[in-house]
């Protein structure tokens, strides 16, 4: 059964902290990795899908890394903001066509003024 | 564009019950998918579409039936509610084109609870 594990659970940081998250994955058969933010009562947005070894990704003050060889991948966000408190999501797609997603757990961020 | 819309928002079934939720999306997507949320257990992909007329099976599709007669439309049916199916649905969608592999949409979500 393929596990896709994120760590840590959650987080609680101060605004302006810089801070980032694991996604661990299989390392065999590699199509991507997708990085989702789902803030509450909203759905989940993409951020990321990454493709290639040592891809890196940036959008505004999240950036994300990615390591297939050894399966996983960093989300860093710098200089957190209140409205940064979100879970985020990775997501490992089982098939090459990209249609069977497995998602972790999420990092639950909470960003305090 | 609207996107990918989802009615309703929210449901009330009794045990036994049967009820359609629908999704309908505006992008021109030919990939779709329904996933359930339940607390502590991330996203579960229950049914996908990789086009009109073409439907598999996801993690967990025990107790639902999906149909795709349109590009837009992609229904998932519940037959006989069970509790075990109280949760919150997501429809997604995404576009595929050659190799390349694209972040999926999602839509608002249906809360259902089946007592």
């Amino acid at each position: 059964i393929l596990n896709v594990e994120q760590s840590p659970q959650s987080l609680h940081v101060q605004e302006g902290d810089s801070t980032n998250f694991t996604c661990s994955f299989p390392s065999s058969n590699f199509y991507a990795l997708h990085w989702y933010r789902w803030e509450t009562a909203k759905s989940p947005e993409a951020l990321f899908v990454m493709t290639l070894n040592g891809d890196e990704k940036k959008k505004g003050r999240i950036s994300a890394t990615l390591n297939t060889k050894e399966g996983y991948s960093y989300l860093y966000i710098k200089g957190s903001q209140p409205e940064d408190s979100a879970t985020y999501l990775c997501a490992f797609p089982t098939n090459q066509a990209g249609t069977a997603l497995i998602f972790g757990k999420g990092t639950t961020l909470s960003v305090s003024s | 564009n609207a996107g990918v819309t989802q009615t309703p928002k929210f449901r009330i079934l009794k045990i036994g019950q049967s009820m359609t939720l629908q999704c309908t999306q505006d992008m021109n997507h030919n990939y779709m998918y329904w996933y359930r949320q339940d607390p502590g257990m991330g996203l579960k992909l229950i049914y996908y579409s990789v086009g009109a007329g073409i439907t598999d099976k996801g993690e967990v599709p025990n107790g639902y039936n999906v149909s795709r007669s349109t590009t837009e439309d992609f229904p998932l049916r519940l037959e006989l509610a069970a509790p075990s199916q109280t949760s919150v649905y997501f429809c997604a969608s995404s576009y595929r084109g050659g190799l390349a592999v694209y972040e999926q949409f999602f839509g608002p979500g249906t809360r259902l609870t089946v007592l």
